[in-house]
């Protein structure tokens, strides 16, 4: 089964300052996706950021990157210029895409989320 | 075009009684999938739906049950309620058709089991 790992429960950053925040994963599969998602007080999950495995550059959106290391199983993600908006609490997730991954393509594994604090 | 819709939103219940919440993927999706989220064990999958079918279920007792119907709206039915099954119940869709769909997920509902 995989796991994902997010040492940091807490994060904060000033406003305008770049602030990173770790996710390990540990998998046996080659093929799969990697998921930041963002839970803001609202309690609904919106995706910031998705990698493919297979892809060796790393995703960018917008303030939003991430550094992948297949090799290491390291997936952390980068947020540049916070702003106030961007306080939540973050979760990386991992989703089979392997056709013989037993139907856990149909599944997302999240880690248990980092708060990150903005401070103005 | 709308988002994930889910009903009801905030509920309390009694322990021993059941519960049904509802969920309305965006239009044209065709996988709904369910999980619960709880300050102890995070966010945990319940199950996934697609055309009808369940094609993935977690690790969850067979109090949690749930089904989809033709126009793709799902239900999840928790019976004879415990304590611990006070959780935020978010409900996610896709298209299902291609692994790499982006899953939206909805704002969830709040269910205290008192």
């Amino acid at each position: 089964a995989q796991t994902v790992t997010q040492s940091q429960p807490e994060m904060s950053v000033q406003e305008a300052e770049t602030v990173t925040l770790s996710c390990t994963y540990d998998t046996s599969e080659s093929d799969y996706y990697l998921f930041w998602y963002k839970q803001p007080p609202s309690r609904q999950m919106i995706l910031v950021i998705r990698q493919e495995a297979y892809k060796q550059q790393n995703a960018t959106e917008n303030r939003f990157s991430v550094n992948f290391q297949k090799a290491a199983k390291s997936f952390s993600l980068k947020i540049s210029d916070s702003q106030l908006g961007d306080a939540a609490m973050y979760f990386c997730a991992y989703r089979s895409a392997g056709l013989n991954s037993g139907g856990s393509n149909y599944k997302l594994t999240f880690g248990k989320g980092t708060l990150l604090t903005v401070n103005p | 075009k709308a988002g994930v819709t889910q009903t009801p939103r905030y509920l309390i219940k009694t322990r021993g009684q059941q519960v049904t919440l509802s969920c309305s993927p965006i239009s044209g999706h065709r996988s709904v999938s369910w999980y619960q989220q709880t300050p102890g064990q995070g966010l945990q999958f319940l199950f996934e739906y697609f055309s009808e079918t369940q094609r993935n279920k977690g690790n969850f007792p067979g109090r949690f049950s749930g089904r989809q119907f033709s126009n793709s709206r799902s239900e999840m039915n928790v019976s004879t309620l415990e304590l611990g099954d006070s959780a935020l119940y978010l409900c996610a869709s896709s298209s299902g058709q291609i692994v790499g769909n982006t899953i939206y997920f909805g704002e969830g509902s709040w269910l205290t089991v008192v």
